[in-house]
């Protein structure tokens, strides 16, 4: 079964860090772009952030540009989300989602996790 | 950045009937790059609509999506119970990567 698994959420003061973690199984990871999304309570879809699936290429939404940083671990199927310098606007539900096509990115995201929370408040 | 309007905020309509959404950009879209989503309370966003009018794996042909440049649709032929939902459009961009629409809520009458 096609799956992935984020972890990493909590509650954190503004200005504090976090590392959100996404495990994947089912699928052959190294082969897929994925992406990080975030949902504020009660809002809409917002993409955070993207990485190839070789990590030549990497974006960020202009909110978190130089304070979040994305990176990933082929050998352990995972995909990570460093977030620095965190605002009361970071709290979101974050998901991680994954490219419906192999070695390509242009954002048709086919398979989500269930997310993790992130609370920024003091 | 591409901004992408949705209209209506929020559609009431009962089971059996046609449900049209609108997904209007700022500028104009390739085909190829434009998405819609749905997304129900408590669930992940679930991809229905790629290239703007490929359904994804698993999609029922009741869902329907059309369009080019800066107005697309995406169409549900006749509702079903499971349809009422959230529905996103997504477009693929340069700088940012992707932009989501605020979505339109399909609710029942």
């Amino acid at each position: 079964e096609v799956q992935l698994v984020e972890s990493g959420g909590g509650l954190v003061q503004p200005g504090r860090s976090l590392r959100l973690s996404c495990e994947a199984s089912g699928f052959s990871f190294n082969d897929y772009a994925m992406h990080w999304v975030r949902q504020a309570p009660g809002k809409g879809l917002e993409w955070v952030s993207g990485i190839s699936w070789n990590s030549v290429s990497i974006g960020y939404a202009d909110s978190v540009k130089g304070r979040f940083t994305i990176s990933r671990d082929n050998a352990k199927h995972s995909l990570y989300l460093q977030m620095n310098s965190l605002r009361a606007e970071d709290t979101a539900l974050y998901y991680c989602a994954k490219e419906i096509h192999i070695q390509v990115v242009i954002l048709r995201l086919d398979i989500w996790g269930q997310g993790t929370m992130v609370t920024v408040s003091s | 950045e591409i901004v992408l309007t949705q209209s209506p905020g929020t559609l009431s309509l009962s089971p059996g009937e046609r449900a049209t959404l609108s997904c209007r950009a700022g500028q104009s879209v390739s085909s190829s790059f434009l998405a819609w989503y749905q997304q129900k309370p408590g669930q992940a966003p679930r991809l229905l609509i790629y290239g703007a009018s490929t359904r994804a794996t698993g999609i029922p042909d009741r869902f329907s999506g059309s369009g080019s440049g800066t107005d697309f649709t995406l169409t549900i032929s006749r509702l079903e119970p499971e349809d009422f939902a959230v529905y996103y459009c997504q477009q693929y961009g340069s700088s940012p990567w992707a932009t989501f629409g605020g979505g339109t809520k399909v609710e029942i009458k």
